[in-house]
């Protein structure tokens, strides 16, 4: 079975620096892995979505890393601002549904 | 993205009744949907996976006579929480993807629920 660990599990920085967020997993025959983000009491908005065929995906000051042979992702955001505050997710896809982390809350003080 | 709305976004209802949450892919056809449960400050549990047309698949744990799943069509899928207790409070998510599992899953917005 799928395991999904998100390291750490809270992050609190100051506006403007880069920050990165690991998440690994269990079980390297993955077809995706996705990054998102949840803020209190809301839905997920999908940040990013790395097949297992690619290494890497950027999306404005995000971007995500995929290292499958060692069972890790990353997400680096850059110049970190106070919005960026909210829980980030990251699931594996096995097949099947997501595998999820339990997330990483940050928090960015101004 | 995809789009997937849910219906609706916040219902709050009396213990023992039964509470029905819709999820639509807007533009898609979702061959797959799956259902989701969240508890305050949790990661997403999966319920159910179904197909359209089939019967759903639950989750270890998942009872399927209490949380009914229905797949009728290609953009529609509905979760039935019956004989709602305190405890089934929680915040559901769907999510619906294509063909192929290597394709996006596109999550809805969430239903918070709460039995009083």
């Amino acid at each position: 079975k799928q395991e999904v660990t998100q390291i750490p599990a809270a992050l609190s920085v100051p506006e403007g620096e880069n920050l990165v967020l690991n998440c690994s997993f269990t079980d390297s025959a993955i077809y995706n892995l996705q990054w998102f983000r949840q803020d209190p009491g809301k839905g997920l908005t999908s940040l990013l979505l790395i097949q297992s065929s690619q290494r890497e995906q950027t999306s404005g000051r995000l971007n995500a890393s995929l290292d499958k042979s060692s069972g890790r992702s990353t997400l680096y955001i850059a110049a970190s601002q106070p919005g960026d505050s909210a829980t980030y997710l990251c699931a594996a896809n096995s097949g099947y549904a997501l595998n999820f982390g339990k997330g990483t809350s940050l928090l960015v003080t101004p | 993205g995809a789009v997937v709305s849910q219906h609706p976004s916040r219902v709050i209802c009396k213990s023992g009744t039964s509470v029905k949450i819709e999820c639509r892919s807007l533009d898609f056809q979702a061959t797959t949907m799956f259902w989701y449960r969240q508890f305050p400050k949790q990661s997403l549990m999966l319920m159910a996976t179904s197909n359209e047309g089939s019967k759903a698949t639950y989750e270890q744990g998942v009872e399927k006579d209490k949380f009914l799943i229905n797949h009728a069509s290609l953009t529609l899928s509905t979760l039935t929480v019956t004989s709602a207790h305190p405890e089934d409070s929680s915040f559901y998510i769907c999510s619906a993807r294509g063909q192929g599992l290597d394709n996006e899953q596109f999550f809805g917005p969430g239903t918070r629920l709460t039995v009083l």
